[in-house]
C-alpha cells in the first residue's frame, strides 16, 4: 500500500538506466528464492524465481543472481521504466515440500525518475 | 486468470471488537496464508492452512485465529481487536504440490485501523 515504502532502503533510478536491488538471506539450506514486486495499493506480484542449483536466471528485462557463498541475491532490471516504481521483496522457502511457506525480506523501494 | 479477493479494502474497528477478514481464491489451491504488512517490517506470516480444517501458526499468531471450512475460503479472526493490530493484512494462496507450488498469489490487501 501507500505506506509500505516508508522506512525502506530506497533506490532512485533515472528512467532508462539499469537498477540493481540486493537482498541477503539467512538460511544456507534454502533451495528456492523468489522476487516479488508490490505497487502502491496492490498485493505483491511474482516477478522471477531461482533454484539454489543455479546462479543466474533471466526473464523479460529482469535477471536474478544468486551467490550462495555469501548468501546474497540480487535483482537486475534493465532499462528501468516508470512502471517499475514499486517495493521489491525477496523471499526464501521455509518448511518441507508440500508444507512450504515463504519468509520475506523487508523490501527495497525503487523510485524511477522520468 | 488467477484471483484472490479480500472482503474489504479498508476497515475501521474499535478496540475490543471482534473482527473477521475474509479471503477467497478461485484457483482450487490447497494452501492459503494470512500475512500482516507494516512499514519497515516486510510481510510477516500470521497463520497458514494446507487443507480444509487444517491450520498452522506462522511467526506472529498471538491475538489471531483462523478458520478454513471450505477450500476456497480462509478467514482471519481478531477476537478482541487492539490498536497494535492496525496494519495491512494480505491473504495469499498457492498449490501444495507441483513445480509451481512455491509461488504464492496475493490479494489486494485489507487496511485495518483499530481506534
Amino acid at each position: 500500500g501507500e505506506s509500505v515504502g516508508l522506512h525502506l532502503p530506497t533506490l532512485s533510478v533515472q528512467e532508462g538506466d539499469n537498477s540493481i536491488i540486493n537482498c541477503a538471506y539467512s538460511n544456507s539450506a534454502s533451495d528456492y528464492f523468489i522476487w516479488y514486486k508490490q505497487e502502491s495499493g496492490k498485493g505483491p506480484q511474482f516477478i522471477i524465481d531461482i533454484r539454489s542449483n543455479m546462479d543466474k536466471r533471466q526473464g523479460q528485462r529482469v535477471t536474478v543472481l544468486l551467490n550462495k557463498t555469501v548468501k546474497h541475491l540480487s535483482l537486475q532490471i534493465a532499462a528501468t521504466q516508470p512502471g517499475d516504481s514499486a517495493v521489491y521483496f525477496c523471499a526464501e522457502i521455509r518448511g518441507r515440500y508440500g508444507n512450504n511457506r515463504l519468509a520475506f525480506g523487508k523490501g527495497n523501494q525503487v523510485v524511477v525518475i522520468p | 486468470d488467477v484471483k484472490v479477493t479480500q472482503s474489504s479494502r479498508y476497515l475501521v474497528k474499535r478496540t475490543g471488537e471482534k473482527v473477521f477478514l475474509e479471503c477467497v481464491q478461485d484457483m482450487d489451491h490447497e494452501n492459503m496464508f494470512w500475512y500482516r504488512q507494516d512499514p519497515g517490517l516486510g510481510l510477516r506470516l500470521i497463520y497458514f492452512s494446507y487443507d480444509v480444517k487444517m491450520k498452522e501458526k506462522g511467526d506472529i499468531p498471538e491475538g489471531y485465529s483462523v478458520s478454513r471450512e471450505k477450500k476456497e475460503r480462509f478467514s482471519l479472526i481478531l477476537e478482541s481487536a487492539s490498536t497494535n493490530q492496525t496494519s495491512m493484512y494480505l491473504c495469499a494462496s498457492s498449490r501444495r504440490w507441483g513445480p509451481s507450488s512455491y509461488e504464492q498469489y496475493f490479494g489486494p490487501g485489507t487496511r485495518l485501523t483499530v481506534t
